[in-house]
Order: structure tokens, then C-alpha cells, then sequence
């Protein structure tokens, strides 16, 4: 069964760097027709979507976030990764891993979310 | 980056209808066939219940149907009931080639 699973630190220094991993199991990460992505989600509040990546390594990113905002892929792992720069208490939230369909620009599969605290 | 709007919440018995609707601009909801909606309850992931406004996934039930008309997508639920209640999403494609989420509604089946 495809599903992908979030992994990194729980609490950020504000001004640091925010750096989270998302495995894929099941499946191939390179499975055509699919982005993968990172969507947040801070207590309490709506989904903001962050970035996405193709297995060739094709990005987009949030307009808001792309001045921070770094996503990878890793294909021999499975995994792609994402990088927060200069983090605030904004950036609080719980973050998600997804897999978003090419051309329609919806997500059919989600992680748990794991919860990033930003504070000193 | 505006988000779509969403009302913050709505509510509904057991057995009637209920309408969230999503505005957006002809940039996102307008512009494309490209909007979702997602189902999340508290503490989990979002679930995928509609996309391309219309179209449900395998394993939704067929009480969840979505439109469109000008800048303003809707979801519908017809037979509410108490496993209803969540909190829904919509979502669209942006002309920036990037994806823009609704604020989320709160439904509560009273």
C-alpha cells in the first residue's frame, strides 16, 4: 500500500533553517504523472500549500514562501526533502507530505503531518 | 496570496443538505476545472472527497457532490450525518501554476 511518511526535528530555532524529509513506501517516487509536495497546516488554522517536485526534478513553488523555500528529491531513497530558511514563529505548523497529480492540481495522498515548533 | 473564501462554519441535521461554497477569482476557481475539496478531521490528514469539481473518488460516498458556476465552487452534502462532521477544504490551480486553499469550513451535524 503507497504511503508516504514525514520525518525530522520537532522544534526549530527562530532564524534557523526548518529541514524535513518525506519517504515514499509502496511505490516509486518516480512513478510518472505524479508531483510530490509539502502542504502546512499551524494549530488551529487552514492548509497553505508550500512546493512541489517531479522525479526529474521540476518545482513550483508557493509565491509567498519561494524566497525561503528549497524542495529536492532523491530518487535512490525515495524521498524528498524540504528546507525553511530563516524561520519565524509563523512558521509553526503541522507539515504535510503529498502526492499532488500532474495537470489537475489535486492531492490524492497524505501523510500524518508532523508538528514543527518554531521557538528558542 | 489570498486564500479562497470559505464560510467558517455551517451546520445541518441528520438528513437535510448542506451547501459550503468556496470564491475565488477568474486567476483560480474561475479559470480552471481544477478545484478539490478535502474532508480532515481533528488531528488527522485531509482527505480527498472531490476533484475537478465534480468528480468523487473511488470509495467516497455519492452523498458528496461538487459544482462550479463563475468564480464560485460548492460542495454538497445531501443525507447529512454525525461522521459528516469535519472540517472541509476546497482547493484550485492558480495562474501562477501554484495551488491556493480555501480557509476551511467547520461542519457540525446538530
Amino acid at each position: 500500500q503507497l504511503q508516504v511518511q514525514e520525518s525530522g526535528p520537532g522544534l526549530v530555532k527562530p532564524s534557523e533553517t526548518l529541514s524535513l524529509t518525506c519517504t515514499v513506501s509502496g511505490g516509486s517516487i518516480s512513478s510518472s504523472g505524479h508531483y510530490w509536495g509539502w502542504i502546512r497546516q499551524p494549530p488551529g488554522k487552514g492548509l497553505e500549500w508550500i512546493a512541489i517536485i517531479q522525479y526529474s526534478g521540476q518545482t513550483y513553488y508557493s509565491p509567498s514562501l519561494k524566497s525561503r523555500v528549497a524542495i529536492s528529491v532523491d530518487t535512490s531513497k525515495n524521498q524528498i526533502s524540504l528546507n525553511l530558511r530563516s524561520v519565524t514563529a509563523a512558521d509553526t505548523a503541522v507539515y504535510h507530505c503529498a502526492r499532488q497529480i500532474e495537470y489537475h492540481w489535486y492531492f490524492d495522498l497524505w501523510g500524518r503531518g508532523t508538528l514543527v515548533t518554531v521557538s528558542s | 496570496q489570498s486564500a479562497l473564501t470559505q464560510p467558517a462554519s455551517v451546520s445541518g441535521s441528520p438528513g437535510q443538505s448542506i451547501t459550503i461554497s468556496c470564491t475565488g477569482t477568474t486567476s483560480d476557481v474561475g479559470g480552471y476545472n481544477y478545484v478539490s475539496w478535502y474532508q480532515q478531521y481533528p488531528g488527522k490528514a485531509p482527505k480527498l472527497i472531490i476533484y475537478d469539481v465534480t468528480n468523487r473518488p473511488s470509495g467516497v460516498s455519492d452523498r458528496f457532490s461538487g459544482s462550479k458556476s463563475g468564480n464560485t465552487a460548492s460542495l454538497t452534502i445531501s443525507g447529512l450525518q454525525a461522521e459528516d462532521e469535519a472540517d472541509y477544504y476546497c482547493s484550485s490551480k492558480r495562474s501562477d501554476s501554484s495551488v491556493v486553499f480555501g480557509g476551511g469550513t467547520k461542519l457540525t451535524v446538530l
